[in-house]
């Protein structure tokens, strides 16, 4: 496999379920991303971590709560969600935090019902 | 601190006619700048990018890019829209150690 890929591609789960999305790249970068894509909205980055540290973590509520094990791996473990929290969550990866390119998975489609 | 912004959410052609889409931006570090496109229920896919050097870019699908220093600018041109190029675009900024920040994405709509 090569590139960014993230799992599930769709999710509909109730607000008091517990349920995590996987993300995984194959391009040795050291730098990792949640972004958040809600319709009519922008692009909100919500996490970056850089050599598994997170180094960012923009006023995102704690039932998101993010994990990077190892640099080719992260998650995003989702608890008690809003239905408002619906959206398009995107995975990226790139070399460094800065100066290049990031790469971007397919993106989970969440439903909270 | 670095921001994009791209002019026109919504942009409408005709197949066949000159795509331009408009991105300014501002950098207290030299710009790197890229495009991004999306196709619905898509990851971003990078279309093009400028770092250094030649400041007229080439990109996938038929896609172009000029940097423009003294403009703020990095306009996205196709001479030709074809159907598949419906899509969103994206503007994005960074520098040396400056994460990417996105414009908030200009919407392609071709029409026959």
């Amino acid at each position: 496999e090569t590139g960014v890929t993230q799992t599930p591609r769709h999710l509909v789960m109730g607000m008091t379920n517990k349920k995590s999305l996987k993300c995984e790249q194959h391009l040795g970068h050291n730098a990792m991303y949640w972004y958040k894509q809600s319709a009519k909205k922008p692009l909100e980055l919500m996490f970056v971590y850089n050599f598994k540290e997170q180094t960012e973590n923009n006023s995102v509520p704690s039932r998101f709560s993010p994990e990077c094990p190892n640099s080719s791996h992260l998650f995003l473990h989702l608890h008690t969600l809003q239905p408002e929290d619906s959206a398009l969550y995107l995975c990226a990866s790139s070399q460094d935090v800065g100066g290049t390119e990031a790469f971007f998975g397919q993106g989970t489609r969440l439903t909270v019902v | 601190a670095q921001s994009v912004t791209q002019l026109g959410s919504h942009v409408s052609v005709s197949e066949g006619a000159l795509v331009l889409l408009r991105c300014n931006y501002s950098s207290s570090v030299p710009p790197y700048l890229f495009w991004y496109v999306q196709y619905p229920n898509q990851g971003l896919q990078l279309l093009l990018k400028y770092t250094t050097g030649a400041t007229l870019v080439k990109g996938i699908n038929g896609f172009e890019a000029e940097f423009k220093k003294s403009e703020t600018s990095f306009h996205l041109t196709k001479p030709s829209a074809h159907m598949s190029d419906a899509a969103e675009y994206f503007c994005a900024v960074s520098g040396s150690f400056q994460k990417l920040v996105f414009g908030t994405g200009t919407r392609l709509l071709v029409s026959p």
